[in-house]
């Protein structure tokens, strides 16, 4: 079946310095990725969408300066968040799309944790 | 810029009732539905999805969708303690090149024994 993993799972880093998050795609083709962002306020964000060979698309509020994504193959992204501050605490979460199950079904890892200090 | 609102944020039931979860969407082009299923810990899971205005049953679970109201919901029926968890709406529009999947915050569930 389709798994998605992510690393680490939680990390805590000094505040203003940066960490850098995977996420890995085991038994499918993941031709996009979403990363999300599900914080301490309950809120449930977008970060930004990410194909292969095209362009990564920013949601409002999020910029590919403080959150640069590599995604260079179908089986593997990462996410950097640079800077980290207070308000960058949350679970990121990594969704791959696995267009060959149709229906557009959006698979989760299980999150990376980031605490701020 | 959809807005996806969930109600209510927390809902504690007993073994047995029948439960409603409620969200409300913004973009009256949105074509797709889903409702996902986070258990503590865990990676939100995709339960049940629906394309047309309707409803839709599987098992215990069934998902009405109203389009022209901008609201579906999920509906348990025989809740089990083993449906505890956070419950996530999902929306995508009528986008572009983008697949984009706006969720709503959740509604916290919690089937007491």
């Amino acid at each position: 079946g389709a798994l998605v993993y992510q690393y680490p799972r939680r990390t805590i880093c000094k505040s203003g310095t940066s960490m850098r998050m995977e996420c890995q795609a085991v038994g499918f083709q993941a031709t996009s990725v979403a990363w999300y962002r599900q914080s301490p306020q309950k809120t449930f964000e977008l970060i930004a969408l990410s194909t292969v060979n095209s362009a990564i698309k920013y949601e409002q509020n999020f910029t590919q300066e403080k959150f640069p994504i590599s995604h260079p193959n179908l089986s593997f992204s990462s996410m950097t968040v640079l800077n980290a501050y207070l308000e960058d605490r949350g679970l990121y979460l990594c969704g791959a799309r696995d267009v060959g199950a149709g229906a557009e079904t959006l698979y989760f890892g299980s999150g990376t944790r980031l605490t701020v200090l | 810029q959809q807005n996806v609102q969930q109600s209510p944020e927390s809902l504690i039931v007993p073994e047995g009732a029948r439960t409603s979860l409620n969200c409300t969407f913004s973009d009256s082009a949105s074509q797709y539905f889903w409702w996902y299923r986070q258990h503590s810990g865990k990676a939100p899971k995709a339960l049940m999805s629906i394309f047309s205005n309707g409803e839709k049953e599987e098992g215990r679970f069934t998902i009405h969708l109203n389009k022209a109201s901008l609201h579906f919901s999920l509906h348990i029926r025989d809740s089990q303690p083993s449906d505890s968890a956070l419950y996530l709406c999902a929306v995508r529009g009528l986008s572009g090149s983008f697949n984009k999947l706006t969720f709503g915050a959740g509604t916290r569930l919690a089937v007491c024994p």
